[in-house]
């Protein structure tokens, strides 16, 4: 079965630091995989995704994901973390031949000063 | 417009009622979905409507009946519910469904309360 691992229910960073939310994938053949970000009591909002070509992807407001075959994983990224990122973050993957978004657990993301 | 807008924000309903949520997308979207969405899990697919035809029922009880009136608008109608139903419910709009990497647009959830 197609599906993502977040093996992080929490991640805490200080303001300024670096921050990497992980996500693993367990996908056969290409695998096509996303980034959700959901703020509290609101709907889940779309920071990038991963189709074909480079393994780099940036996205929305600073966040950038590495897509890494040999490891499975397509971590998400930001240089220097702000408080207003703290958050819960999702990894997700269409499956069922396109047909599905099938999500992560989700990661909470926790920034402070 | 690029907002999927869904109403009512909060409904509380008893087992007995009947209720309906409402969703509204003006983006030209050609697929519509409902999530259901429990406190600090993700969201799980119950229903995708693709070109205002029901595409994808995730085995979802009978007591949760989708309706696509036109391509802008999706409703979801309760009836007697169960206190478990309780949780947010999402509606998402895309493009197109079957078409390899859809991104979804959310709207903010209606936020469901049965006693």
């Amino acid at each position: 079965a197609q599906s993502v691992a977040q093996p992080e229910d929490q991640v805490n960073v200080a303001e300024g630091n670096p921050l990497t939310v992980k996500c693993t994938y367990s996908v056969s053949g290409n695998p096509y995989l996303f980034w959700y970000v959901q703020y509290p009591n609101r709907g889940l909002q779309f920071l990038l995704k991963y189709i074909t070509g480079d393994n780099l992807v940036k996205g929305s407001y600073g966040f950038e994901a590495e897509f890494n075959k040999s490891q499975t994983s397509f971590h998400l990224k930001k240089p220097s973390a702000l408080v207003s990122d703290s958050a819960l973050y999702f990894c997700a993957v269409l499956t069922g031949g396109g047909n599905k978004l099938t999500f992560g657990t989700g990661t909470q993301l926790k920034v402070e000063l | 417009d690029t907002e999927v807008t869904q109403t009512p924000k909060h409904l509380v309903m008893g087992m007995t009622n009947k209720k309906s949520l409402k969703c509204e997308q003006h983006m030209g979207h050609r697929a519509m979905y409902w999530y259901k969405q429990k406190a600090k899990k993700p969201p799980e697919l119950m229903f995708v409507y693709s070109y205002e035809k029901l595409s994808i029922n995730e085995s979802v009880p009978s007591r949760f009946s989708p309706e696509c009136p036109n391509s802008s608008l999706l409703n979801l109608h309760l009836h007697a519910l169960q206190p478990e139903d309780s949780a947010l419910y999402l509606c998402a709009s895309s493009q197109t469904h079957v078409s390899g990497a859809n991104v979804l647009t959310f709207g903010a959830g209606s936020r469901l309360t049965v006693l």
